[in-house]
């Protein structure tokens, strides 16, 4: 079975912290992705990754920006969280990225 | 651009009753269809998918027909049941592309 993990299901941080969220995948999968998602507003893209040291903005990426030194692991970064980015963090895996994704469980964060 | 549009929820049905979720999509090329599913508090989770005109996906008792004439990949249960409610996603990837196009979400609760 494919399995993504994120490295937390709820986090609470204060406005003008960096956070880090991290997501690992363990079926060699090339390419990753960030997603946010909102009510009434679906899931929105944030920033993917194709390869190792590689990454491209997604749908929304002003705010965020991202790691990828292994090909397992791909994390987000809040360079200085802001109540506007409380909202769940989904991260997702393929092969090809047109192909069928498997997500991680999600982090659900809180900025107050 | 490539897009999917679903049908607005909320959608509330009484168990055993018949459900249909509707998908339509814009694309460029010939896409890859899916249907996600989203339990409370979890990630999502691939439910089916198809990949060329005519195909059915199928999984769990739903089914879903990948319509090239109308556009359309609807989602099709006989018999629901309490454990489906979830929120249910329409995507779509193209060849070439660098990511899946997600529709907003279907919120579907079940009544017992």
């Amino acid at each position: 079975d494919v399995k993504v993990t994120q490295s937390s299901r709820y986090l609470v941080k204060r406005t003008g912290e960096k956070v880090f969220l991290e997501c690992v995948q363990d079926m060699d999968h090339e390419n990753m992705f960030w997603y946010r998602q909102d009510p009434g507003l679906g899931l929105r893209l944030i920033y993917f990754s194709y390869d190792v040291k590689m990454k491209e903005k997604g749908d929304i990426p002003e705010g965020y920006s991202v790691s990828r030194e292994k090909k397992e692991r791909f994390s987000l970064i809040l360079e200085s969280a802001s109540t506007n980015q409380t909202s769940m963090y989904l991260c997702a895996s393929s092969t090809y990225p047109q192909e069928t994704q498997y997500f991680g469980p999600g982090t659900r964060l809180l900025v107050l | 651009g490539d897009s999917v549009t679903q049908m607005e929820g909320p959608v509330t049905l009484s168990e055993e009753a018949f459900l249909t979720i509707n998908c339509t999509y814009t694309a460029t090329g010939y896409p890859s269809l899916f249907w996600y599913v989203q339990y409370p508090g979890e990630g999502l989770q691939l439910l089916l998918k198809a990949t060329k005109a005519d195909d059915k996906g199928s999984n769990k008792g739903f089914e879903a027909t990948y319509r090239k004439e109308t556009t359309s990949f609807h989602l099709e249960k006989g018999s629901v049941q309490v454990s489906d409610s979830a929120v249910y996603f329409c995507a779509l990837g193209i060849q070439g592309a660098q990511k899946l196009v997600f529709g907003q979400g279907t919120r579907l609760t079940i009544n017992p």
